[in-house]
């Protein structure tokens, strides 16, 4: 069965602290694997996206991916965080051979402290 | 590009009565997809459609739930008979059949049953 696993529901990191969020997943097919960020009452925004190639993936505001194809990882990192950063991530996996529905994590709520 | 739009933002309503919401995809976007999401959950898959057909269902869509896309653009999801545990946050995403799969979503609809 698809799933995606995040295990840190709650991180709270200082401002300009180096960030890592975790994102397991068990997919049967290849996956596609995406993170996305969203701001109370807002809408979900695409971070980035891995589909193939470079196992580094380079997204918006400074945020970078790695897929680990041994570890059913793609954790999120961000080397310098800032205080807009506070919002919740979601890790989501996707395949085309399932129709595309995203199986999404439960979240990690991210606070910064100044 | 103006984005997924969804309408209402919020919606109140009392147990029983029957509520409709609607989703404007991007203009160019053949697929369109429903999640709800409740607190402190990502959003699980609802139902989707290629154009105006609607290829898949998940189980967590009961017979009270019901979607279309008559004409291929905009889609309506409508809940009848509500009940508590409706309340949620419904999101629509869209996405281009050829692109690999990145899917764009609205702000969401966020119904509270009564």
């Amino acid at each position: 069965a698809q799933s995606v696993t995040q295990p840190d529901i709650h991180i709270t990191v200082s401002e300009g602290a180096s960030l890592e969020l975790r994102c397991n997943y068990s997919y049967g097919a290849t996956p596609y694997l995406f993170w996305y960020v969203q701001s109370p009452g807002q809408g979900l925004q695409l971070l980035l996206k891995y589909f193939s190639g470079d196992t580094l993936v380079q997204g918006i505001k400074g945020f970078e991916a790695e897929f680990k194809r041994s570890q059913s990882s793609f954790n999120l990192r961000k080397p310098s965080v800032h205080w807009s950063d506070a919002a919740e991530y979601f890790c989501a996996v996707g395949a085309r051979n399932t129709g595309n529905q995203f199986y999404f994590g439960t979240g990690t709520s991210l606070t910064v402290i100044p | 590009d103006t984005g997924v739009s969804q309408d209402p933002r919020h919606k109140i309503t009392k147990r029983g009565q029957n509520v409709t919401f609607r989703c404007d995809p991007i203009s160019e976007h053949n697929r369109l997809y429903w999640y709800r999401q409740t607190l402190g959950q990502g959003p699980e898959f609802l139902t989707y459609f290629q154009n105006e057909a609607q290829l898949e269902k998940s189980r967590l869509l009961s017979d009270r739930f019901s979607a279309e896309r008559p004409k291929g653009s905009f889609s309506t999801l409508e809940i009848q008979r509500t009940e508590q545990g409706d309340s949620a946050t419904y999101l629509c995403a869209s996405t281009q059949t050829e692109s690999p799969d990145t899917q764009y979503f609205g702000p969401g609809t966020r119904l509270t049953v009564l």
